[in-house]
């Protein structure tokens, strides 16, 4: 079955250092890639999206490129603030709306 | 996107009993999700709420657990039943829209 696999966590980095949160993935047929953020205490937010290889998503400055000859779909970013620290959950769109979620990656910026 | 909300946002349940959860969309949508997030994991499927029929239920999730109704195209709920601290969990109603998936702040459940 379908499955997402993203690095763990936490990682810290200071305020401008560049991210990069690796997820790869199992899947049958060509599915959609999302990643969400849970900030503390919040609800889990779409932050970016791409529906066929070779797509990128970006969003607030995050960016991933949707790379079916790897099965990957890694988020990064140039320069991270002490506002990005959250859980950043890869997932992979099933049929009808149906997602299946990474363990998810907490990420700490510190000044 | 959709709106979506739940009742309660958190509550305290005694082993035993059970809690039922609403989710309310703004729109009009086919389908509705419920996921759990339990302490410190990701997210996991519940089942699917469709309008007009059962509920369909993932490997591990059966209906006398987790009973859901779907009265209409804007609302459903999710009955967690006979709980036990197992049970303790964010449980998030979802809804499709536009090629992606939009979450409610959740219910956060403590079972004590």
């Amino acid at each position: 079955g379908d499955s997402v696999t993203q690095m763990e966590g936490p990682v810290t980095l200071s305020e401008e250092a560049f991210l990069t949160i690796n997820c790869t993935y199992t899947a049958t047929g060509y599915p959609s890639l999302f990643w969400y953020v849970q900030y503390p205490g919040e609800g889990l937010q779409l932050l970016l999206k791409a529906t066929k290889a070779d797509d990128k998503g970006s969003n607030k400055g995050f960016e991933a490129t949707y790379r079916k000859e790897t099965t990957s779909f890694h988020l990064e970013k140039g320069s991270v603030q002490v506002s990005d620290s959250a859980v950043y959950f890869c997932a992979l769109g099933g049929g009808g709306n149906k997602l299946t979620f990474g363990t998810g990656t907490q990420l700490k910026v510190e000044l | 996107s959709a709106v979506i909300s739940q009742k309660p946002s958190r509550d305290i349940c005694q082993r035993g009993t059970s809690l039922t959860i609403q989710c309310q969309v703004d729109s009009q949508v086919t389908m509705m999700f419920w996921y759990r997030q339990q302490p410190g994991q990701s997210l996991t499927l519940i089942a699917t709420a469709n309008q007009g029929s059962e509920a369909t239920y993932e490997s591990g999730f059966v209906i006398d657990k987790f009973p859901i109704s779907r009265p209409n195209l804007t609302f459903s709920t999710l009955t967690v039943s006979n709980m036990s601290p197992e049970d303790s969990s964010i449980y998030l109603c979802s809804v499709g829209d536009v090629g992606a998936s939009y979450f409610g702040p959740g219910t956060r459940l403590t079972v004590t």
